[in-house]
């Protein structure tokens, strides 16, 4: 079974309305990310939590907001989704102890009209 | 304004020769430099990592190069063989941050 998990895979969505992507991993990590990625320019980072209590805006938080509901799980949510979201959006994680080397999920693919 | 850099144009290369990719930053003082593997449609694979008091490190047909002076990073991958083709990342970490700075990466072509 894959490390790190992402559902859905792909969302097809109207503007407007309230999107929900979650992650899981099994890995055993306290660092979880969200990123987006668009064409030429390359992965973002949206949110990310060093341990359950642990909540920072990245670099592109506006629009989005996170939960960390346990240390396997991170979900990051659109609260009024907007054409420019639409993106390929992965969630990674990491252990302090390893130099910061992120694992990746399979990414969502969210599209919105 | 701190920057990380990597050639935006793809490169084509035939198959057996050495790919050479690019990662220039400025305005960090990076702990390591990482690279990453991503085929299309799919989440980034880590490849390796090198350390700011390494000048190379190799694994297999790869080989990464930090150079602090010059803020540069090369990336080689010797025999190339067309499973090779896919883009590569470079990622720094500023130091104690925790966080990863991703390169818009370069995208590698092998052919037959």
């Amino acid at each position: 079974d894959a490390d790190v998990t992402q559902t859905p895979r792909n969302r097809i969505t109207k503007t407007g309305k309230r999107i929900m992507l979650e992650c899981s991993q099994t890995k055993g990590h306290d660092r979880m990310y969200w990123y987006r990625q668009d064409p030429g320019l390359g992965l973002r980072l949206i949110y990310y939590s060093f341990d359950v209590k642990d909540i920072n805006k990245g670099e592109i938080s506006d629009g989005y907001s996170v939960s960390r509901q346990a240390q396997a799980k991170f979900s990051l949510s659109l609260e009024s989704a907007i054409p420019n979201q639409t993106a390929l959006y992965f969630c990674a994680t990491s252990d302090e102890t390893g130099a910061d080397t992120q694992y990746f999920g399979p990414g969502t693919r969210l599209t919105v009209l | 304004s701190q920057k990380i850099e990597q050639n935006s144009e793809a490169l084509n290369i035939q198959e057996g020769k050495t790919a050479t990719l690019t990662c220039n930053y400025t305005n960090y003082s990076p702990a390591y430099l990482q690279w990453y593997r991503q085929d299309p449609g799919r989440g980034p694979v880590f490849l390796l990592l090198i350390r700011e008091n390494e000048k190379e490190k190799r694994k297999e047909r790869l080989k990464v190069t930090f150079d602090t002076t010059l803020k540069q990073s090369l990336f080689h991958i010797t025999a190339s063989q067309p499973a090779d083709s896919a883009t590569y990342l470079c990622a720094l970490a500023p130091s104690n941050t925790g966080k990863l700075i991703f390169g818009q990466g370069t995208t590698l072509q092998v052919k037959p």
